[in-house]
């Protein structure tokens, strides 16, 4: 299994512009989570989806901030407009249900400049 | 909702000595904490996990202790090595789901 699997790795974008980012969870895992990390905050958890169903997303910032599941192998986040604040590492984590055994992807390292 | 706590920040130690880094939570109905370790650059990965009706768990040379009346739980590294040298994050269940993360020890052995 390769994991879960992020892209981009690396994503620098302007201020303003829209930003969409890409996560196919293990196969057969049916709970996929969006966590975000900063040196400020640590690891913050965006939103979880249980069988491509969000569930709880009140960890999004805000408005600008969106996420998708449209089908068990595919999400993705989006944030527009983005912002200089932004900037962190997004990561994507996937589990056969609830907290048990998060497998994290190797995440976007997005810079809003 | 869950808060844990995480001590200490950041943790240097000689190599072949032993790490303990320590989390307090305050929710009395968590049952469930994992460990993750997280290299430079590179994303979290799960080490070790305890559940609330356990109160040690040993894999090779890392453990975890809980003690659930103090509300505590411990990672501890024996006979530390070059490449333990990570950021290591503590957690406890929040929900069903839901983690809440301490704010992560920084480790270096030194040669």
């Amino acid at each position: 299994d390769a994991g879960v699997i992020q892209s981009p790795r690396h994503e620098v974008t302007e201020m303003g512009q829209e930003v969409t980012l890409r996560c196919k969870p293990i196969s057969g895992h049916n709970s996929l989570f969006w966590y975000r990390q900063t040196m400020m905050r640590g690891l913050e958890l965006l939103i979880y989806f249980n069988n491509n169903v969000p569930i709880d997303d009140s960890g999004m910032p805000e408005d600008r901030f969106s996420a998708k599941m449209p089908n068990a192998s595919f999400s993705t986040l989006k944030i527009q407009p983005s912002e200089p604040r932004d900037s962190a590492v997004y990561f994507c984590a996937s589990s056969q249900g609830g907290p048990w055994g998060y497998t994290f992807g190797s995440g976007t390292r997005l810079t809003v400049v | 909702g869950e808060n844990v706590e995480q001590h200490p920040s950041t943790l240097s130690v000689q190599e072949g000595d032993s790490a303990v880094i320590k989390c307090t939570y305050s929710d009395s109905a968590s049952n469930y904490f994992p460990w993750y370790k997280q290299e430079l650059g590179k994303r979290p990965q799960l080490i070790i996990d305890i559940r609330s009706n356990v109160g040690e768990k040993k894999d090779q040379r890392i453990a975890v202790t809980l003690n659930k009346t103090a509300k505590h739980f411990s990672l501890h590294i024996t006979e530390t090595q070059p490449e333990d040298s990570a950021v290591y994050f503590c957690a406890g269940l929040l929900n069903d789901y839901k983690l809440s993360f301490g704010a992560g020890t920084t480790v270096t052995v030194r040669a």
